[in-house]
């Protein structure tokens, strides 16, 4: 089993729709999660970054952590074309296998006009 | 703009070759990470540097080595390169051991 696992989609929604990203995870001792955008295999963008249970918003992105079920969120509202891309999410932490930045292997969204 | 360089942005050698990718963090980030993006898999965790000093290791190949300089720049060495070693390498930097992780727009490594 994978430490971070990420319906691999692809994904495809309306623009302005309101997208759901989920991943969840398996190491007990991640303390912290990101999310990322890369297009085209550039370099992946860090989107949101948090370390808590509970949500982050940052503009039109939300994200979401829950330790007590392993799982995190990215929302993204009112969506456009020029966010199809990949989404990543990432875990990681202070002590032992967690010290890794750990990637899922990402969603594939595309944002139609 | 990450603030993170990496260099060269694209590689093309043969197998059996030895080349040495190069990494500057951002102003002021301490640590270096490398990963690994083959076409079918995701990002693969290979090394940390913090400081000077490794961090932590994942699935790096024997084949593999890097390092962190003193000037916090890092360098990643592959010898004995093999087709399958073809992939897009990436580095990131953050301030701490831990925290936000900015990454470069990575060398695409060819092995021909």
């Amino acid at each position: 089993q994978k430490e971070v696992e990420q319906d691999p989609g692809p994904l495809s929604v309306p623009e302005g729709a309101i997208v759901s990203l989920n991943c969840t995870y398996s190491n007990s001792a991640f303390q912290y999660f990101m999310w990322y955008r890369q297009y085209s295999r550039k370099g992946p963008e860090l989107l949101m970054y948090t370390y808590s249970s509970g949500n982050k918003e940052d503009g039109r992105f939300t994200a979401q952590v829950d330790k007590s079920s392993k799982y995190i969120s990215l929302f993204i509202r009112d969506s456009q074309p020029s966010d199809s891309a990949t989404y990543l999410c990432a875990g990681g932490g202070t002590s032992g296998s967690a010290r890794q930045l750990t990637f899922g292997s990402g969603t594939q969204l595309t944002v139609l006009p | 703009d990450s603030g993170v360089t990496q260099t060269p942005k694209h590689l093309i050698t043969a197998t059996g070759q030895r080349v040495t990718l190069r990494c500057s963090p951002r102003s002021g980030d301490l640590s270096v990470y490398w990963y690994q993006q083959s076409l079918d898999q995701g990002l693969q965790f290979l090394i940390q540097y913090y400081n000077g000093e490794e961090r932590a290791k994942g699935n790096i190949l024997e084949r593999f080595s890097a390092q962190q300089f003193p000037d916090l720049h890092s360098e990643l060495n592959l010898s004995s390169l093999e087709l399958g070693d073809s992939a897009l390498y990436f580095c990131a930097s953050s301030v701490e051991v831990r925290g936000e992780a900015f990454f470069g727009q990575g060398t695409r490594l060819t092995v021909v």
